[in-house]
């Protein structure tokens, strides 16, 4: 079955631009959402349908999707952006429908 | 404001059967696909089952199809997860959520708390 794979951490300085990958063989025919969770808490969605975000989440959030990867890409990061965070790909081909990625922890 | 309640979790017998319920409010509830997601202590997410929006199709992960069975009942705005045959391995918290659309893949929106389920003898 279509597992997409994350790295299983990043690392970036308050300020910068943090990257998180999703990979998965023609990631980009696929819708791919996102979502992050701290530590004790449900997960939260910041990026639905590869880039759109819904209300509430900042615009320090945007996604995009490509070929073999989507990419959550996270502007002028903060402290409070740590945590882990999970691709969603729904594979209409696919008897399971949807799964995650194995997640990739943020460290600011 | 939208809102979704776990319960029916705790500890059962590997073998034994479990029933979940995810009561929702704040939003129309039968006008949405709903999830079960689960999560391993210490693990990732975990995709469980799926059902659209007036039962119009179900869906599991390779794992559970053939023990579990997800259903709603939209007139008391209530989801199910029903588990059969249960293995130490379906040990973890689970999270009903709401899907953004009717037909299930639109992302997951809304999530309860979580209800755990622990599997042992």
């Amino acid at each position: 079955s279509y597992v997409p794979t994350q790295p299983p951490s990043v690392s970036v300085a308050p300020g910068q631009t943090a990257r998180i990958t999703c990979g998965g063989t023609n990631i980009g025919s696929h819708n791919v959402h996102w979502y992050q969770q701290k530590p004790g808490q449900a997960p939260v969605l910041v990026v639905f349908d590869n880039g759109d975000r819904p209300s509430g989440i900042p615009e320090r959030f945007s996604g995009s999707s490509s070929g073999n990867a989507a990419t959550l890409t996270i502007s002028r990061v903060e402290a409070g952006d740590e945590a882990d965070y999970y691709c969603q790909v729904w594979d209409g081909n696919s008897n399971s429908h949807t799964v995650f990625g194995g997640g990739t922890q943020l460290t600011v | 404001e939208a809102q979704l309640v776990e319960s029916g979790g705790g500890l059962v017998q590997p073998g034994r059967s479990l029933k979940l319920s995810c009561s929702a409010s704040g939003f129309t509830f039968g006008s949405y696909a709903m999830h079960w997601v689960r999560q391993a202590p210490g693990k990732g997410l975990e995709w469980v089952s799926g059902i659209k929006w007036k039962d119009y199709g179900t869906g599991y992960a390779d794992a559970v199809r053939g023990r579990f069975t997800i259903s709603r009942d939209d007139a008391k705005n209530t989801l199910y997860l029903e588990m059969n045959n249960v293995r130490p391995e379906d040990t973890a918290l689970y999270y009903c959520t709401k899907d953004r659309g009717r037909g299930g893949y639109y992302g997951m929106d809304v999530w309860g708390q979580g209800t755990t389920v622990t599997v042992s003898s």
